[in-house]
Parts: C-alpha cells; structure tokens; sequence
C-alpha cells in the first residue's frame, strides 16, 4: 500500500533563508508526483508535477526533484519570503492521488 | 477556459440531514475525482469516475456516501443522514481521458455537520 510521509510537519524559518521540504513514498510504482500549495481555508494550487521519469521540475524560486529508487521528492524554496507563508502538499500518481499530510510553513519578517 | 467549479461553497447542516456537493469538472475531462481533507490533514480519496461509470468507489466510508455522474459530465456527492465526523472540505478533481494525467482541483465544499 502507497504511503506518503512529509517531513516536518511544521518549519518556521526567518525571511530570506532557502529551505527544504521533504516527501518520502513507499512504493515507486507511480505516474508522477506533485507539490501543492495551500492557504488557510483555502484550495489546493499546482506547484510542481515531476514525471515518473523526469529527476526535477523548476518554477521561479522552487524547484523540485524526484528520486523514484529511494522513494523521495525535495522542494526547495529559495530565498523565502513571508508570502511563502502557507501549508505545502505532495501526493504522488497512481491513478488516484495518495497525499502527504502536509507541511505547514511560516516565513518571519 | 473555465476550472472546475464546485458548489456550494460553504454547507452547514445539522446532524441527520441529507447534502448534496456538486461539481462541474473541465470541459472535456473525462475523469472525474472526489477527495475529503480533515483538517490538519492531506486530502483522502473518495471515489473515481472514468466517464459516467465508478471506476473505483473503494475510499467510499460507508454507504451514507454516494456519487453519480449520469451524463459523464457533471457529478453529485451524496451523503446521507450526516454525521459530525462527515465535517470537512471536499474537493473535486478532473482530468483528461487516462489516469495518469494530471488532476486539476476545484476550490472545494467545506461541509460543516452540527
């Protein structure tokens, strides 16, 4: 059975440092993986999708990276800022999503 | 061109009441997902529709939970005599024809149960 870990639940790092957020699955039988991010009490927005065979996805400040052998997706955000502030989700393809419980994130002014 | 949109926003009802979610997927998406989130945690899968047809209705939680979609289009959560536990945000998704295609999300229904 797929599992998704994300680690830590909750990272809070002043502004301007570059951080890691880290997703580990169980099993590598997947299409693709993706990172979300979400505000309080609201939907989900498309970060990130990395094919199954692709190693990384890079949009502005974040990129992702995907190792299927060991299980593990990274998304590094560089140079935070208090607007990075929000919950950050991954889940990964196997025809339906199997989801991370997310990571919460406070960027401090 | 239009997201998926899914209605109402916001549902409060009381216990034992029935509630019907909506949502109205891509045009030309032929799969169609529901997920539930708690909070604090990622969003569960519910049930997956591949045209009008459940594909796989397994995160289903019991059979208060039903879901239709009778012309491959638009589809309708249905929960009977709701429990405080039914209490969450649910969310829709769609895709275009195959399953491992990328799912595109609607801005959720948070159902609150009292």
């Amino acid at each position: 059975k797929q599992e998704v870990t994300q680690i830590p639940a909750a990272l809070s790092v002043p502004e301007g440092e570059n951080l890691v957020l880290n997703c580990s699955f169980t099993d590598s039988a997947i299409y693709n993986l993706q990172w979300f991010r979400q505000d309080p009490g609201k939907g989900l927005t498309s970060l990130l999708l990395i094919q199954s065979s692709q190693r990384e996805q890079t949009s502005g400040r974040l990129n992702a990276s995907l190792d299927k052998s060991s299980g593990r997706s990274t998304l590094y955000i560089a140079a935070s800022q208090p607007g990075d502030s929000a919950t950050y989700l991954c889940a990964v393809l196997i025809y339906q999503l199997i989801w991370g419980a997310g990571t919460k994130l406070i960027i401090k002014p | 061109g239009a997201g998926v949109s899914q209605t109402p926003s916001n549902k409060v009802t009381e216990k034992g009441k029935y509630v019907e979610l909506r949502c109205d997927p891509i045009s030309g998406h032929t799969a169609l997902y529901w997920y539930r989130q708690s909070l604090g945690q990622g969003p569960e899968f519910l049930i997956y529709f591949q045209g009008t047809g459940a594909a796989d209705d397994s995160g289903l939680p019991n059979d208060r939970f039903f879901a239709v979609r009778p012309e491959g289009s638009v589809s309708t959560l249905k929960i009977q005599r709701t429990e405080r536990g039914d209490s969450a945000v649910y969310l829709c998704a769609s895709s275009p024809a195959g399953s491992d295609n990328e799912q595109f999300f609607g801005p959720g229904t948070r159902l609150t149960v009292l």
